[in-house]
């Protein structure tokens, strides 16, 4: 059982480049979501998703994009790429509320640097 | 107005002791889950607890037990006989959802736990 999974692991930009950072999850979690990590701080939430075509903002969402086509994937798209996107960027998955707690599944990470 | 708040941004315990960290929340739903997380510096983000707001007694995992005081809205993580491995970032977060339909998770800044030999 692979949980969730990031691509790439790292990845080197130049400012003004796009990228697709790719997320997939195979324990068909309705919730997904993407964070960012800067240097010693906690996570903030980029964009989150309900279920397949439904996507909202978190508290850092400018210079971002998400698509969610299919329950098992949650792509994050970089337009523009600037220095202070550069961050590790977390991909999380959870399923639907029981009643009971459930954790969030999080991804290996993806280290972006923008130079 | 933050939602978690981690106040300690670094502690240091000696191997085999208990140690406290701190958290305290913001929220006025009802209904909202606390977690503990463990980042050791490999980055990788391990669950450690849960404390649900209706739960009536304090959530333990092993060597990990959440002292949970809703009215003073803290949920501080208490390991129990400290490890080397435990040495690592830790992480409070929320999550909200009772008038919303959406998990929604809050982190806080963490704490830099550092055990000694």
């Amino acid at each position: 059982n692979a949980g969730v999974t990031q691509t790439p692991k790292f990845r080197i930009l130049k400012i003004g480049q796009s990228m697709t950072l790719q997320c997939t999850q195979d324990m068909n979690h309705n919730y997904m979501y993407w964070y960012r990590q800067d240097p010693g701080m906690g996570l903030k939430l980029i964009y989150y998703s309900v279920g397949a075509g439904i996507t909202d903002k978190g508290e850092v969402p400018n210079g971002y994009n998400v698509s969610r086509s299919t329950t098992e994937d949650f792509p994050l798209r970089l337009e523009l790429a600037a220095p202070s996107q550069t961050s590790v960027y977390f991909c999380a998955s959870s399923p639907l509320r029981t009643g009971r707690g459930e954790t969030q599944y999080f991804g290996p990470g993806t280290r972006l640097l923008v130079l | 107005a933050q939602k978690i708040t981690q106040t300690q941004p670094g502690m240091f315990v000696q191997e085999k002791e208990a140690v406290t960290l701190d958290c305290t929340y913001d929220t006025s739903d009802p209904s909202y889950g606390l977690f503990w997380y463990k980042q050791p510096s490999s980055g990788e983000m391990i669950f450690l607890i849960y404390q649900g707001s209706y739960d009536q007694q304090n959530a333990t995992e092993g060597r990990y037990s959440l002292n949970f005081q809703k009215a003073r809205k803290s949920a501080n993580l208490v390991i129990s006989a400290s490890q080397l491995g435990d040495s690592a970032m830790y992480f409070c977060a929320m999550r909200e959802g009772g008038r919303k339909n959406f998990n929604k998770f809050y982190f806080g800044s963490g704490t830099k736990l550092n055990v000694k030999p």
